[in-house]
């Protein structure tokens, strides 16, 4: 079935560093792909989307690139702030039936002052 | 516009009672899905609802749980008689239609002692 496997936290960084949290998928077909990400004691936030290959998903500074040849949607910060700290969600969904959310394991990132 | 709402936030209980949790979507959202997320992994689908419908309990217990969306609008989720494995943070989210973004409210954290 299909899955997604992201980098084991916890991230640490200082503010102000470059983020990478790898993330790849398996699935047949051509899914969307997704970032989530929870902050502390509140619910997922959708972060950013990418619904065919190539495209590139953008918001608040987070960027990730549809890569189907690699099987990839890895997330990107230039400069990571303290309040970036959450756990981060890569997940999919197909585009048969309902398109249910297929979620990883979720990565911490921890960024100090 | 309120988001989800979900009652209660924290329950503890002991193996082989039983328990209910609350949900409330935003108003509108026709589908409306529960997941399970255990320490350390990612949410996992249990069911959805598109209005009162089911439309996919694959990945439900049915032996222990149980779930229901009376007149399309608020869900109860149920287990009857819970396990220590059953421990974990219950998920619900809304959309207003299937496919299209998930919100998510903040959860309930049971503990099954």
């Amino acid at each position: 079935g299909d899955s997604v496997t992201q980098m084991e936290g916890p991230v640490t960084l200082s503010e102000e560093a470059f983020l990478t949290i790898n993330c790849t998928y398996t699935a047949t077909g051509y899914p969307s792909l997704f970032w989530y990400v929870q902050y502390p004691g509140e619910g997922l936030q959708l972060l950013l989307k990418a619904t065919k290959a190539d495209d590139k998903g953008s918001n608040k500074g987070f960027e990730a690139t549809y890569r189907k040849e690699t099987t990839s949607f890895h997330l990107e910060k230039g400069s990571v702030q303290v309040s970036d700290s959450a756990v981060y969600f890569c997940a999919l969904s197909d585009h048969r039936g309902f398109q249910k959310l297929v979620f990883g394991t979720g990565t911490r990132l921890l960024v100090s002052p | 516009e309120a988001g989800v709402a979900q009652s209660p936030r924290y329950k503890i209980i002991e193996k082989r009672q039983s328990v209910a949790f609350w949900c409330n979507p935003i108003s509108g959202h026709a589908t409306l899905y529960w997941y399970q997320q255990i320490l350390g992994q990612g949410p996992k689908l249990l069911i959805q609802f598109q209005n009162n419908g089911v439309v996919d309990d694959s990945q439900l217990p049915k032996d222990r749980f149980s779930a229901e969306r009376l007149k399309g609008v608020d869900s109860t989720l149920k287990i009857q008689p819970a396990k220590l494995e059953d421990s974990a943070v219950y998920l619900c989210a809304s959309s207003l239609d299937k496919g299209v973004e998930q919100y998510f409210g903040p959860g309930t954290r049971l503990t099954v002692t």
